[in-house]
């Protein structure tokens, strides 16, 4: 079946743009999660999502960054006036209401010129 | 709070050698342990999980890991790697009876020469 998918591919913008991130889990799967993969910081989590809800957000790094879910599927990451520290490969993945194994998407890179 | 450390960078290995990737971690609680690989220019792909049970599991394409507790270790291991092994490993952990979280390494890049 399909799997996680994500949009765009990549994604080249200017600093002081907003940017949308897109994710489309996978059919069924309740929860799903952000990471942001960057050469500095490794993979770090960003946000997590039961349903529509997000009960955790402990890993956004700046009010500039939002995210939501809509209808328990698509969920959109949003960045603000860019920087170019927020230069990175973000990454979705969904998983089973208390299953253990995460389904990653192949990211999005982000460049911020 | 948990954290996760991968003692090496970079592991080169020839083909057909045996090769072992080490990963320790730290956590007040009990945790789930994982190991997944990522190759250019994709996403994460789950190697193999520990949940309970045996402390050796097996994985996907030949990996397998053990669980050692004392030494809170989670090293992956294979016999013989191929140049299609090429790629970034990461060791995960999450706490046992949370919502999965995945608490990452900073990755071991395995490179495979002939």
């Amino acid at each position: 079946g399909a799997g996680v998918s994500q949009s765009p591919s990549n994604k080249v913008t200017e600093k002081g743009k907003d940017v949308e991130l897109r994710c489309d889990p996978i059919s069924g799967h309740t929860a799903l999660y952000w990471y942001r993969q960057s050469l500095g910081q490794g993979l770090e989590f960003l946000i997590y999502f039961q349903g529509n809800s997000a009960p955790d957000k402990s890993g956004l790094p700046s009010d500039r960054f939002s995210a939501e879910r809509t209808g328990g599927s698509v969920s959109t990451l949003t960045i603000q006036r860019t920087q170019q520290e927020d230069s990175a490969v973000y990454l979705c993945a969904s998983s089973l209401l208390g299953r253990d194994e995460q389904y990653f998407g192949p990211g999005t890179r982000l460049t911020v010129t | 709070a948990q954290s996760v450390t991968q003692l090496d960078s970079q592991v080169p290995v020839f083909e057909e050698a045996p090769v072992e990737l080490r990963c320790n971690y730290s956590s007040s609680v009990s945790v789930y342990l994982f190991w997944y690989v990522q190759y250019p220019n994709q996403g994460l792909q789950l190697l193999l999980k520990y949940l309970s049970g045996s402390t050796l599991v097996k994985g996907i394409n030949g990996f397998e890991a053990e669980f050692n507790k004392s030494q809170t270790s989670f090293h992956l291991r294979k016999p013989s790697v191929h140049i299609s092994d090429t790629a970034e490993y990461f060791c995960a952990v999450t706490p046992r009876g949370g919502y999965n979280k995945l608490i990452f390494g900073a990755g071991t890049r395995l490179a495979v020469h002939p």
